[in-house]
C-alpha cells in the first residue's frame, strides 16, 4: 500500500525565516506522482507543484523551491523568506496506478 | 473561469439518513474526484470518475458511492449515515487525459454534520 508520512505537525517561524517541510512516501509503483498542495484557512485546496517518478530535477518558483530524492524517497519543500500570507496546512501527495494519498498535512505559521 | 462548484456547503443530517453531495467541474475537465477530510483520518481518497466510469475508488465502505453524468458533473452519494461520516467533503476536477495524474483543482468543500 502506498503512504505518505509528513512528521512535521506544526510548525512555527518568524517571518523572513526560511522553513522545509518534509515527506517522506512509500510506493511499490515505478511511475507515480508527487504533489504539494496548499490549504489557507479560506479551506481551498491550492496546486503547488507536481513531480513524476523519472523528473528528479529540483525545481524553484519564486521563494518556493522543491528537493526530490528517490533514493530517500523523499519530496521536501522549502519556503525561503517567509511572508504571513504563507499561513497555511500544506500536504504531500502521492498518485500511484490506482490510489491518491495525501499526507497528514504540516501546518505552518508564519509570524509577523 | 468558474471553478469547481460544490454543493450544499453546509448540511446537517441525523443518523441513518442519507446524503447526496454535488459537485460541478471547472468546464472542459472531465476528471472528478471526491475526498473526505476529517481532523482524525486527514484527506481521504474516495473515488474518481473519468468521463462518466468510476476509475478508481478507495477504502469506503459501499455506503458510500457517487457517479458522474455526461456533462462531467458529479455526485457522491452517502446512505445510513453514520457519526463517523461527519467530515468536510472535498471534490476536485482536473484536465487530465485519463491517467488521473494531473494537478487537481479543488473546490470549497460541502461540510457534513451527523448529529
Amino acid at each position: 500500500a502506498q503512504k505518505v508520512t509528513q512528521a512535521q505537525t506544526e510548525i512555527s517561524v518568524v517571518e523572513k525565516e526560511d522553513v522545509t517541510l518534509d515527506c517522506v512516501y512509500e510506493t511499490r509503483d515505478t511511475t507515480y506522482y508527487l504533489f504539494w498542495y496548499k490549504q489557507p484557512p479560506s479551506g481551498e485546496l491550492v496546486f503547488l507543484i507536481r513531480r513524476n517518478s523519472f523528473d528528479e530535477q529540483n525545481e524553484i518558483s519564486g521563494r518556493y523551491s522543491w528537493n526530490f530524492q528517490k533514493s530517500t524517497s523523499s519530496f521536501n519543500f522549502t519556503i525561503t523568506a517567509s511572508q504571513v500570507v504563507d499561513s497555511a496546512v500544506y500536504f504531500c501527495a502521492l498518485r500511484g496506478v490506482n490510489d491518491m494519498r495525501f499526507g497528514a498535512g504540516t501546518r505552518l505559521t508564519v509570524k509577523p | 473561469k468558474a471553478g469547481v462548484t460544490q454543493t450544499p456547503r453546509y448540511l446537517i443530517k441525523t443518523r441513518g439518513q442519507q446524503v447526496t453531495l454535488s459537485c460541478s467541474p471547472i468546464s472542459g475537465h472531465r476528471s472528478v474526484s471526491w475526498y473526505q477530510q476529517t481532523p482524525g483520518q486527514g484527506l481521504q481518497f474516495l473515488f474518481e470518475y473519468f468521463s462518466e466510469t468510476q476509475r478508481n475508488k478507495g477504502n469506503f465502505p459501499g455506503r458510500f458511492s457517487g457517479r458522474q453524468f455526461s456533462n462531467s458533473r458529479s455526485e457522491m452519494n452517502v446512505s445510513t449515515l453514520e457519526l463517523g461520516d461527519s467530515a468536510l467533503y472535498l471534490c476536485a476536477s482536473s484536465l487530465d487525459r485519463g491517467a488521473g495524474t494531473g494537478e487537481l483543482f479543488f473546490g470549497e468543500g460541502s461540510r457534513l454534520t451527523v448529529l
